[in-house]
């Protein structure tokens, strides 16, 4: 079974612009949560999706929105973007919604790595 | 809200035991889990702990103490391959959304 897939690896941005990254879960898995990952915050939850809703949102301005579509497939976007948004997006995906997941397990894909110049 | 702290930082030599702290300060959750993360790889599940105690599997073990607000995960028979980053992880009640711990970089050598 293929693992969770997200695209593009790397991108380079400038502050200003704004960016969609996408995410493929493992087949089956609906749900699909986004996290950001830097050195000095660690793994911050950003926003979860299951069945193309929106179930749970971190702490981050409205400029990061995210849908998911009726494949499980997700996208995550980011407008205005600025230097301190250049980190590692990862995506995650699970067979159920977390609320209802009888342990934590989420299976994360590699990562886009977002520069923001 | 939530906040799991863990060491920054713990070095061990291969074939040694290590021990990684995860103390945590939530208004309640579901389980505490383990993730590995290698450099520049994702993050990978390792262990559940849903109820006090200890969880075995293979090398590693995971412990929970609710009483405590403390967890820990136990590595045996360290190898090369285990150099990483580890993170805790809880699921609370209220939000439902998994809250990462701050990490810790395990160096594991010769």
């Amino acid at each position: 079974k293929a693992g969770v897939t997200q695209t593009p690896r790397y991108l380079i941005k400038t502050r200003g612009q704004q960016v969609t990254l996408s995410c493929s879960p493992i087949s089956g898995h609906r749900s699909v949560s986004w996290y950001q990952q830097t050195p000095g915050q660690g793994l911050q939850f950003l926003f979860e999706y299951f069945s193309e809703t929106q179930r749970n949102k971190g702490n981050f301005p409205g400029r990061f929105s995210g849908r998911q579509f009726s494949n499980s497939r997700s996208e995550m976007n980011v407008s205005t973007l600025e230097l301190g948004d250049s980190a590692l997006y990862l995506c995650a995906s699970s067979l159920v919604f977390s609320g209802r997941a009888s342990n934590n397990e989420q299976f994360f894909g590699p990562g886009t790595r977002l520069t923001v110049l | 809200g939530q906040s799991l702290e863990q060491p920054s930082e713990v070095t061990a030599v291969e074939g040694a035991i290590v021990q990684i702290n995860c103390t945590y300060q939530t208004s309640g959750f579901y389980g505490l889990s383990w993730y590995q993360q290698h450099d520049g790889g994702a993050p990978t599940f390792l262990s559940y702990n849903g109820l006090d105690g200890l969880e075995e599997t293979g090398r590693f073990s995971s412990f929970l103490s609710r009483s405590d607000s403390y967890g820990y995960l136990l590595l045996q028979e360290l190898q090369m391959k285990d150099s990483a980053s580890y993170f805790c992880a809880v699921r609370d009640t209220g939000f439902q959304k998994l809250v990462f711990g701050t990490g810790t970089r395990l160096l594991v050598s010769p």
